[in-house]
């Protein structure tokens, strides 16, 4: 399975929106709605923002929305705000071993 | 409050083997898949396998790249879920994270903060 496709980096100025995309086949990203987002700090555990492509976990804020087109699943942060500078990076269930792929991660840097 | 705390990582020889462990807490534990992911430097996350919980009989699945040479264990009177790695080789270097099942939704609620693993001579 080759890992999905993320962008490097992706920036916004505070209050704007910005999307990250993850593109994967229809073995995966295109065959289940089982894409997960998570942030990242260096050095820091990382945290759950999207699973199930839409769905956010108790006490995410509601700025973090998800989607998903074809084999192709999207982030979406509005209101960015200077704490929400991290790496992104998606996951998706696949049937056959090893049942996970990810992205390659993506660095939102908040202008 | 939830916490998973990794240990055991360091530097080791290539042909060497290390174990991790991940201790959990602020959950009952026996009742969670658990599971260890890792990070080479520079590049994306990469599953390494699962431990299932005490309902499905502590099940293991290992992804298969690295199933002839990791093997996932739990002991779950300690919290605890290991991860033993032999015959280690560079590209084996990585951040070595464990983290939690989010209840059968296909995803990770918790993470701990990582192991760092270097391999070299």
């Amino acid at each position: 399975q080759s890992a999905l496709t993320q962008p490097a980096s992706v920036s916004g100025s505070p209050g704007q929106s910005i999307t990250i995309s993850c593109t994967g086949t229809s073995s995966d990203v295109g065959s289940y709605n089982f894409v997960s987002w998570y942030q990242h700090l260096p050095g820091r555990a990382p945290k759950l923002i999207i699973y199930n492509v839409n769905e956010r976990p108790s006490g995410v804020s509601n700025r973090f929305s998800g989607s998903k087109s074809g084999n192709t699943a999207s982030l979406t942060i509005s209101g960015l705000q200077a704490d929400d500078e991290a790496d992104y990076f998606c996951c998706s269930f696949v049937r056959s071993n090893p049942f996970w792929i990810f992205g390659g991660g993506t660095k939102l840097t908040v202008l | 409050e939830v916490q998973l705390v990794e240990s055991g990582g360091g530097l080791v020889q290539p042909g060497g083997s290390l174990r991790l462990s991940c201790a959990g807490s602020g959950f009952t534990f026996s009742n969670s898949h658990m599971d260890w992911v890792r990070q080479a430097p520079g590049k994306g996350l990469e599953w390494i396998g699962r431990s299932r919980n005490k309902h499905e009989g502590h099940a293991t699945e290992h992804a298969a790249s690295l199933a002839d040479r990791f093997t996932i264990s739990r002991d779950d009177s300690k919290n605890s879920l290991y991860l033993q790695m032999n015959s280690l080789a560079t590209e084996d270097t990585a951040v070595y994270y464990c983290a939690r099942d989010n209840h059968g939704n296909f995803s990770w609620d918790y993470w701990g903060q990582g192991t760092l693993v270097t391999v070299s001579s």
